[in-house]
């Protein structure tokens, strides 16, 4: 089954541009999606298949996908986007469903 | 609107069993597989079982299979996770979630803590 793997932490001052990656074989060619969790909440999702936004969800949040990296980019990083987020994908093979280990990203 | 509410968690020792709740509200329940997530304290999150929409055919983690059971209750709405010969490896926050396409989860419930220990 797929393998997914995330940096463990990413840091960025405010205002800057946050970029998350997920790494996975042919990673492209599997629809991948994106959960934001805050401190003591369930995670909520921010991005599915690849590119698109749960209504809500603002703009500055952005997915792509090619090859065998997925990136999740957050523009005009805020304060409140201080959480960790996993990118999941649906698998054919093995588990069904496949997260990724997760990737603090901290606000500085 | 929709609303999953986990109940059943606690602290129960190794070897012993527990079966968490899941109450679904604000949307067709019959028309939507659903899982269940767990997350170990400090760690990620960690797929554990999937029933189908029409309760056909249930999924699990490697980790689980043989030892946990995932239902579901039509007519009450409700998803269950039965959990049986618990390990202190199980601790942790358990979320159930609706499954959107096979594809992806929309909604998650707020969780419930499950704690194995002695």
């Amino acid at each position: 089954s797929s393998v997914l793997t995330q940096s463990p932490s990413v840091s960025v001052a405010p205002g800057q541009t946050a970029r998350i990656t997920c790494v996975g074989q042919n990673i492209g060619s599997k629809n991948v999606h994106w959960y934001q969790q805050r401190p003591g909440q369930a995670p909520l999702l921010v991005i599915y298949d690849d590119v698109d936004r749960p209504s809500g969800i603002p703009e500055r949040i952005s997915g792509s996908n090619s090859g065998n990296t997925a990136t999740l980019s957050i523009s005009r990083v805020e304060a409140e986007d201080e959480a960790d987020y996993y990118c999941q994908v649906w698998d054919s093979s093995g588990d069904p469903v496949v997260f990724g280990g997760g990737t603090k990203l901290t606000v500085l | 609107q929709v609303q999953l509410v986990e109940s059943g968690g606690g602290m129960v020792q190794p070897g012993r069993s527990l079966r968490l709740s899941c109450a679904a509200s604000g949307f067709t329940f019959t028309t939507y597989s659903m899982h269940w997530v767990r997350q170990a304290p400090g760690k990620g999150l960690e797929w554990v079982a999937l029933i189908l929409s029409d309760g056909s055919s249930e999924y699990y983690a490697d980790s689980v299979k043989g030892r946990f059971t995932i239902s579901r209750d039509t007519s009450n709405n409700t998803l269950f996770l039965q959990m049986d010969s618990l390990r202190g490896a199980d601790t942790a926050v358990y979320y159930c979630a609706r499954d959107l396409h096979n594809n992806f989860f929309d909604h998650w419930g707020q969780g419930t803590l499950v704690i194995v220990s002695s």
